[in-house]
Formats: structure tokens, C-alpha cells, sequence
């Protein structure tokens, strides 16, 4: 069956960086794209953009240009999405989701928190 | 952006009831529209695609439709399990964007 786990809730300072991972199973992982999505709320749900798994060509919401970056290391069939010059605005739960028809599959989300 | 207007923000029903949950685009998204189940645990389900179609394993009681502008999720009898955060998703056009939300709650 298809899933995508996640790695843990974060804790990290301003102005640090944090690196979440998305390890995808079940299905041939470089035939869909992974997407990112966060959580917060008071801004809802936001699309922060994808990643092209077999050729890892990323396009992002105009929005998290510069703050997240977003990577695949297709030897573990894991997706990556690095935040940085963290503020606590991103403080959030971000999940990983697979395409297409929008997103099919979801991770169970990682919490990070962004305090001094 | 495409805004997603989702109503009501809250809906308070019993078990057995038919329920709607609206959504509507700020502009035509051509049936680009999915629907999505969040739990308190975070867990999210993607119950319909394509605006109507049914996603293998969600119970036939959910039930989408629409066109243009404006899409509807419909449970026809409520279940305990059905209790949960609802969500739109627009993927026509980039940045994707989400519906603020409707919360089903036990009345």
C-alpha cells in the first residue's frame, strides 16, 4: 500500500534552517511527483510546490521562493523539503503529498515550531 | 490566485442527516476539484476527484458535483466516523489552492 512517513516535529531557533523528509513506499517512486503543503490556523492550507521525482525539476508557489527547497534522493525513495531563515510565521505542520488529480496520497504531516 | 470560498465554516448536524458543503472559485476551474477529509490526528483522506469522481474505498454516501465556478460535497446519511475538517482543492491553475475549511460537527 501506498505511504508516505514522515520524519519528526522540529524545534528551531530564528534565523536556523530545518530539513523534513518524506519517504514514499508502496509504489514505483519516481513515477509521481511529491508535493508540499502547509498547514497553519490562520492561513489554512497553502501549496509550497513539487518536486519532479525522476528528474528533480521543482516548481514553487511565488509565495515560498526563497524560503523552502525542495529535494529527492531517489536511491531511498525519499523526498526533502528544506526551510531556512526560519521566523515564527513558519511555524506550521507541513505535509508531503503524491499527485496526481491534485494529491492522491498524504504523509501525516510534521510539526515545526520556530521559538527562541 | 484562485480563491476557494468554502461555506459554511462550520456545520453542526446529527447522525443520519444529508449534509452540503459549498465550494466556490473565484473564477472557472473547469472541474479541476477535489475534496479532502482531515482528522484530528492530522490523518487527510482524499474522498473525491475531478469534482464527481469517487475515491476507491470511500463509502458511496459521499458524492460531488458541480461545474464552472461552483462545486458541492454531499454525505447522504452521517456517519460518527464522517465527523471531521472538509476541504476543496483547486489544482487548474498554479499556485493550487486550498478552501478555508468547513468543520462537521455533532449537533
Amino acid at each position: 500500500q501506498v505511504q508516505l512517513q514522515q520524519s519528526g516535529a522540529e524545534l528551531a531557533k530564528p534565523g536556523s534552517s530545518v530539513k523534513i523528509s518524506c519517504k514514499a513506499s508502496g509504489y514505483t517512486f519516481t513515477s509521481y511527483y511529491i508535493s508540499w503543503i502547509k498547514q497553519t490556523t490562520g492561513q489554512g492550507l497553502e501549496y509550497i510546490g513539487y518536486i519532479n521525482t525522476g528528474s528533480g525539476g521543482t516548481n514553487y508557489n511565488e509565495k515560498f521562493k526563497g524560503k523552502a527547497t525542495l529535494t529527492v534522493d531517489k536511491s531511498s525513495s525519499t523526498a526533502f523539503m528544506q526551510l531556512s531563515s526560519l521566523t515564527p510565521d513558519d511555524s506550521a505542520v507541513y505535509y508531503c503529498a503524491r499527485r496526481p488529480y491534485g494529491f492522491d496520497y498524504w504523509g501525516q504531516g510534521v510539526m515545526v515550531t520556530v521559538s527562541s | 490566485d484562485i480563491q476557494l470560498t468554502q461555506s459554511p465554516s462550520t456545520l453542526p448536524a446529527s447522525l443520519g442527516e444529508r449534509v452540503t458543503i459549498s465550494c466556490r472559485a473565484s473564477q472557472s476551474i473547469s472541474n479541476s476539484l477535489n475534496w479532502y477529509q482531515q482528522k484530528p490526528d492530522g490523518t487527510v483522506k482524499r474522498l473525491i476527484y475531478s469534482t464527481s469522481t469517487l475515491e476507491s474505498g470511500v463509502p458511496s454516501r459521499f458524492s460531488g458535483s458541480g461545474s464552472g465556478t461552483d462545486y458541492s460535497l454531499s454525505i447522504s446519511s452521517l456517519e460518527s466516523e464522517d465527523f471531521a475538517m472538509y476541504y476543496c482543492l483547486q489544482y487548474a491553475t498554479y499556485p493550487w489552492t486550498f478552501g478555508g475549511g468547513t468543520k462537521l460537527e455533532l449537533k
